[in-house]
Parts: C-alpha cells; sequence; structure tokens
C-alpha cells in the first residue's frame, strides 16, 4: 500500500484563527513532508520530517509548525491564519531523506479556504 | 533564476494528437520525477526516472541527465488527460518543481 491519507479534503478557516492538518502513511517512511501548493504555482516545500527531526525552510519558518507523534503521523499547524494561507496543502512521505535514492509519494491535498 | 524549466507552459491538442512535454534544470540533479495533476488538486506520480527511458501505457518518459534534461510523450491523447504535468528533481533533500505544463485535450 503505497497510499498517504489527508485529513480533512477541504478546510475552510477564519482569518487569525488557527488551522490544523493530518497526514498519514503507513509505509514506515522515515520522512514525511508538506508542501504548499497555489493556482499556478510549483509546489512548494514547507517543511519535512526526518524520522522525529523537524527542518523547516527559511522562508517560511515562522509561519507553519508541524508534529509528528509517532512514525505514521504528521501534521502541519496554523497559528493565525492568514488569506495568504489559501492553497492546496499537499503531504508526501519516501522512506529515507535521501530522495536522490528514493521516491515520494503524495496524497490527495488539503484545500484550506481562509476567509 | 529558476532552477526546473517546463515547456510549453500551456498546450491544447485535439484528442488523438501526441504531445511532447519539455524539462529542462540547471543543476546536476540525480532523479527526475513528472507528476500529473488532477484538475480537482491530487498529485499523482506518473515516472521515478534517473535516466533513460520509461514506458507506462500511452505514457513515455526520457531522462538524459548529464544534459539535464527530460521530456514526457503522451500518444493518442484523450480528453481525460486533460490537466497539469509537472517535473521535478531532486536537489539535496528535497525535490523542485517546476511550475508546469497545463495541457488541455478537446474532443
Amino acid at each position: 500500500d503505497t497510499t498517504v491519507k489527508q485529513n480533512p479534503r477541504y478546510k475552510l478557516a477564519r482569518v487569525g484563527k488557527p488551522v490544523n492538518l493530518i497526514c498519514s502513511q503507513t509505509m514506515n517512511h522515515d520522512t514525511m513532508y508538506w508542501y504548499q501548493k497555489k493556482p499556478n504555482q510549483a509546489p512548494k516545500l514547507l517543511l519535512f520530517y526526518y524520522d522525529k527531526i523537524l527542518n523547516r525552510e527559511a522562508d517560511t519558518f515562522e509561519k507553519f509548525q508541524s508534529s509528528r507523534p509517532n512514525n505514521s503521523f504528521c501534521s502541519l499547524y496554523i497559528g493565525s491564519a492568514g488569506l495568504e494561507y489559501s492553497a492546496m496543502y499537499l503531504c508526501a512521505s519516501s522512506r529515507d531523506r535521501d530522495i536522490s535514492s528514493y521516491e515520494q509519494y503524495f496524497g490527495p491535498g488539503t484545500r484550506l479556504t481562509v476567509l | 533564476g529558476q532552477q526546473v524549466q517546463q515547456s510549453p507552459a500551456s498546450l491544447v491538442l485535439q484528442e488523438g494528437e501526441n504531445a511532447e512535454l519539455q524539462c529542462n534544470f540547471s543543476s546536476t540533479a540525480t532523479r527526475l520525477q513528472w507528476f500529473y495533476q488532477h484538475p480537482g488538486g491530487r498529485l499523482v506520480s506518473l515516472f521515478y526516472n534517473p535516466s533513460g527511458t520509461k514506458h507506462t501505457g500511452r505514457l513515455t518518459s526520457t531522462t538524459v541527465t548529464n544534459e539535464r534534461r527530460g521530456s514526457l510523450h503522451i500518444s493518442s491523447s484523450q480528453t481525460t488527460d486533460s490537466g497539469t504535468y509537472f517535473c521535478a528533481i531532486n536537489m539535496g533533500y528535497k525535490l523542485t518543481f517546476g511550475t508546469g505544463t497545463s495541457l488541455l485535450v478537446d474532443p
């Protein structure tokens, strides 16, 4: 089973309110990623977990948080949503962080709309 | 500058026509992956192709790593092929995506 699952599929949030998105995989992958995808733009890596170690991209460091309570689950947390957070959020996983050797598998995405 | 460039940006075909999508990248990547994004947003991996040529059904992926380019060939296009196609390369620990080719296949 190479399925990555995401919940919810659609999320409506108010400006200033927190948002929590969930991702899960049962492939026992070491690495889990979160990407942001806006219309007509390439997916952008926000952060990834390698095992229990969180790595956040420098340009989005303060905007997103994440937790990984166990190997299967990973969340993406926005403390105070702004209009600019409206996007599709894609979760992915891979067997190892060495993506030169291992493929990334993507979930169906969560479409977040902030009003 | 942009590290992964895709061309064309958009393409319109009549059903049955073939398409060739190009991907050029500016670093020495060791892996190239092609994705298809459904109109609803889901990203599906089509090919994980470090080098050479791979076939799946009507799709063919060719990667020439030392020339920093890849291509995706769609033969006998169908309306269900409509959507956005992304190529992505590994750069260190992450995938870097191109901006995509938007394909519309008319009946």
